[in-house]
């Protein structure tokens, strides 16, 4: 089963519009929470990460929301540009990280 | 760039045959994993090695072998592939320090007719 989940498959937002993408996972032990973005015949690329000491990152327009109590995170992203459409990968692990598990992904369309 | 070279980043292949990926680094990582990413299933942990000849199984491992015998190439072996195993594969590569932060190739679309 997935232990990760994310929400939802596929987003179309306005350029300059705020984007959320939503993921929850289940195992209580997962101690980091990475984001990641793929771009078309490219792999994923690390955009933003939060460990559960905190309940919020903010990178630039991207800001990782924790909820630990309700075992979730979600993505931000504000002021979509037509830059960020792609895929974005919520994921979570454990100690050493070797065995990350990731959600299906979400694709985003940002329209100009 | 974290200097990780997939190949071949295309292969056709039919039911049956052996097939064989690579993955080449340039930077020394210890950590060095692989994935399959399919629709619908974001990204699966296959094997992953932490140093030469050492390897452990991941998620989704049946089907699939693997090698290490020089830090810097960790091979992916399908046996005997099947329709199933159609899928693009990426290698990734663990970066120095505690993030955790993994650095992927470019994939290579493997496809088992």
């Amino acid at each position: 089963q997935q232990q990760v989940k994310q929400s939802p498959q596929s987003l179309i937002v306005q350029k300059g519009g705020i984007s959320i993408i939503n993921c929850a996972y289940e195992n209580t032990a997962f101690d980091y929470f990475p984001w990641y973005q793929q771009f078309p015949g490219k792999g994923p690329a690390l955009l933003i990460a939060i460990r559960p000491d905190v309940s919020e990152k903010k990178e630039g327009r991207f800001t990782i929301s924790f909820n630990k109590s309700a075992k979730q995170f979600s993505l931000h992203i504000m002021d979509s540009q037509p830059g960020d459409s792609a895929t974005y990968f919520c994921a979570a692990s454990m100690g050493d990280n070797n065995d990350m598990r990731f959600g299906a992904g979400t694709r985003l369309t940002v329209k100009p | 760039d974290a200097g990780i070279t997939q190949s071949p980043r295309h292969k056709v292949t039919e039911t049956g045959t052996p097939v064989t990926l690579r993955c080449h680094q340039t930077e020394n990582h210890r950590y060095m994993y692989w994935y399959r990413q399919d629709p619908g299933h974001g990204l699966r942990l296959i094997h992953y090695s932490y140093g030469v000849k050492d390897t452990d199984k991941g998620e989704v491992s049946d089907g699939y072998s693997v090698s290490r015998s020089k830090t810097e190439d960790f091979l992916l072996t399908l046996e005997s592939a099947t329709s199933s195993q159609t899928s693009v594969y990426f290698c990734a590569i663990r970066g120095l320090g505690n993030t955790g932060e993994l650095f992927f190739g470019e994939g290579s679309r493997l496809t088992v007719l």
